[in-house]
């Protein structure tokens, strides 16, 4: 299996655009977590999802994020209208159960 | 409220003595502790794990100590190589399949 992916690796875009993060998880995996890293917070759980189904979105920090799984193989996070506080590298995960699995992140920064 | 705490950011350790990190946790319900590793421009991976009936697990030159009456636990790597120098995330869980909940992470170098 390849592991978490993610697209895009880094993406770099203008304050106001709409920004649309990737995830694909571990094929059999039914649980999708959504991550953001910063240095002043560490690593944020932001929304994670059950068997596609949004369980608990409590760390999304404010209505310009949104986040979907239309199927059990992909998920995406949408920032609208982006900020430069929005800065900061996102992870996605996967898991079956305890251990989590970890995609590479996508670095966005938002000028 | 942070309920995992790390309070050191960055430990710098001779290569082969030992790294201990360290990390505190508040939620007595917490009954799975797992550490990640992070190396720059990649996902945390993880690296040991300790369920709260146990109060050491070994792995090579891993191990981590539980103790809960302390609320804390702890990382060893014996000896310490270069290619540990990695932020190391501490993370706990409870009731299986809830999210876990991290610590900020300590940024571990070691100096050869």
């Amino acid at each position: 299996d390849a592991g978490v992916i993610q697209s895009p690796r880094h993406e770099v875009t203008e304050m106001g655009q709409e920004v649309t993060l990737r995830c694909k998880p571990i094929s059999g995996h039914d649980y999708l977590f959504w991550y953001r890293q910063t240095m002043m917070r560490g690593l944020e759980l932001l929304i994670y999802f059950n068997n596609n189904v949004p369980i608990d979105d409590s760390g999304m920090p404010e209505d310009r994020f949104s986040a979907k799984m239309p199927n059990a193989s992909f998920s995406t996070l949408k920032i609208q209208p982006s900020e430069p506080r929005d800065s900061a590298v996102y992870f996605c995960a996967s898991t079956l159960a305890g251990e989590q699995f970890f995609g590479p992140g996508t670095r966005l920064t938002v000028l | 409220d942070q309920q995992v705490k790390q309070n050191s950011p960055s430990l710098s350790v001779q290569e082969g003595r030992i790294s201990i990190l360290n990390c505190d946790y508040t939620n007595s319900m917490f009954d799975y502790f797992l550490w990640y590793k992070k190396y720059p421009a990649e996902g945390p991976t993880f690296l040991i794990s300790i369920s709260s009936i146990k109060d050491k697990n070994e792995d090579g030159r891993f191990t981590v100590f539980l103790n809960k009456s302390a609320k804390h636990l702890s990382l060893h790597i014996v000896p310490s190589q270069p290619g540990d120098s990695a932020v190391y995330f501490c993370a706990a869980d409870y009731s299986g399949n809830t999210p876990l909940v991290f610590g900020k992470g300590t940024r571990l170098s070691v100096i050869a």
